[in-house]
């Protein structure tokens, strides 16, 4: 069956630094892919996604490339902010079916 | 544009007790989704419904889940009895279309959630 495999957290970052969230996936065909956040007190909301191979998605400065001889789909951001403190889930759906990652908590130090 | 709304937003229970959660999608969306977060974990499927037919209920304990749409609209799912594995955070989402649609229409709404104890 399909699924995602997300680096374990917690991750604690001072704001301004390098945030990498690594994500890997298994799945029958070609799936699309998701990062979804949740903020705290929040529920669940779509961040970016990808739906082919080399596609790059983006959304309030996260980044995340479909790669798929690596099939990987790493969450990336040049610089975090104290707002970015939230948990991050990595997502597949192929064949019509979705497949969630556990799960990143990313903690924002001033 | 209204979300996805859910309730109850919190029930407590009791082991062998029913509980019944309501979820109404996004206006104009034929997707439906049920999901069970345990905490610490990513969400699960347990059912999809594609305006009032099921998709997959693959991963449902359909001796003790159940779930409806009958009128293509809102959905209730539906414990019983419960168990104390039960408890988790069950989340409803909806699209425009499903899954199995490529293209920009199968990003998926989630409501608040409904948290669940079992005692």
């Amino acid at each position: 069956g399909n699924s995602v495999t997300q680096m374990e957290g917690p991750v604690t970052l001072s704001e301004e630094a390098f945030l990498t969230i690594n994500c890997t996936y298994t799945a029958t065909g070609y799936p699309s892919l998701f990062w979804y956040v949740q903020y705290p007190g929040e529920g669940l909301q779509l961040l970016l996604k990808a739906t082919k191979a080399d596609d790059k998605g983006s959304n309030k400065g996260f980044e995340a490339t479909y790669r798929k001889e690596t099939t990987s789909f790493h969450l990336e951001k040049g610089s975090v902010q104290v707002s970015d403190s939230a948990v991050y889930f990595c997502a597949l759906t192929a064949a019509g079916k979705s497949t969630f990652g556990d799960g990143t908590t990313l903690t924002v130090k001033p | 544009e209204a979300g996805v709304a859910q309730s109850p937003r919190y029930k407590i229970i009791e082991k062998r007790q029913s509980v019944a959660f309501w979820c109404n999608p996004i206006s104009g969306h034929a997707t439906l989704y049920w999901y069970q977060q345990i905490l610490g974990q990513g969400p699960k499927l347990l059912i999809q419904f594609q305006n009032n037919g099921v998709v997959d209920d693959s991963q449902l304990p359909k001796d003790r889940f159940s779930a409806e749409r009958l009128k293509g609209v809102d959905s209730t799912l539906k414990i019983q009895p419960a168990k104390l594995e039960d408890s988790a955070v069950y989340l409803c989402a909806s699209s425009f279309r499903g899954a199995f649609s490529g293209g920009p229409y199968n990003e998926q709404f989630f409501g608040p959630g409904t948290r669940l104890t079992v005692l």
